[in-house]
């Protein structure tokens, strides 16, 4: 099975600095990967996703995440942080042979600062 | 496009009870799915369907947690027996058919077993 890793459950930044939350995945074989935002008392919102092609993908909200294969990462990026960015993260990965089934980080909380 | 959506929202029962839960998935989605969020972590696979097809089910959902989707549109999941580990946010998504793709998720219903 899966394992997704997401180092650091809180992270804090103030408002227009760059927000980096980290996400490793475990398997050999590159699977398909996402990121979800949840706001409190709300369902997840797709970010964005990387099934296949750039490495580098652009998502909703100005994030962004980079696949890098050798580090087994995905990590999301925004250049400046806003107040509104304030939610918790999840990143999902899935097998490339059974891509209905999710696995998900524990969550990072971002925390934005005035 | 209405989104999926989940009812009810919240839900408090008695340990020993039985307790039952709707998902409507977005009308043009074939696959729908089951996950549960508990306090501090990310969602974890439960089950899912190809219309009205259970074609997988996670060793997580016990002999209690039943899952139907009559058909192939709107899904329930029913708790019998509840138990105190049970409390929990039940979360429901949909996705289209072919893939890899998104998962659409509900706002779920958090369910509270006292």
């Amino acid at each position: 099975a899966q394992s997704v890793t997401q180092l650091g459950s809180h992270v804090s930044v103030s408002e227009g600095a760059l927000v980096l939350l980290r996400c490793n995945y475990s398997s050999s074989v590159p699977p398909y990967l996402f990121w979800y935002v949840q706001y409190p008392n709300q369902g997840l919102q797709l970010l964005l996703k990387y099934t296949t092609g750039a490495t580098l993908v652009k998502g909703i909200n100005g994030f962004e995440a980079e696949f890098k294969k050798s580090e087994t990462s995905f990590h999301l990026t925004k250049p400046s942080a806003h107040m509104s960015d304030a939610a918790e993260y999840f990143c999902a990965v899935s097998d490339r042979n059974n891509f209905n089934k999710f696995y998900f980080g524990s969550g990072t909380k971002l925390n934005v600062k005035p | 496009d209405t989104g999926v959506s989940q009812n009810p929202r919240h839900k408090i029962t008695k340990r020993g009870q039985n307790v039952t839960f709707r998902c409507d998935p977005i009308s043009e989605h074939n696959r729908l799915y089951w996950y549960r969020q508990t306090l501090g972590q990310g969602p974890e696979f439960l089950t899912y369907f190809q219309n009205e097809a259970q074609l997988e089910k996670s060793r997580l959902l016990s002999d209690r947690f039943s899952a139907e989707r009559p058909k192939g549109s709107f899904s329930t999941l029913e708790i019998q027996r509840t138990e105190q580990g049970d409390s929990a946010m039940y979360l429901c998504a949909s996705s289209a058919t072919g893939g890899p793709y998104e998962q659409y998720f509900g706002p779920g219903t958090r369910l509270t077993v006292t």
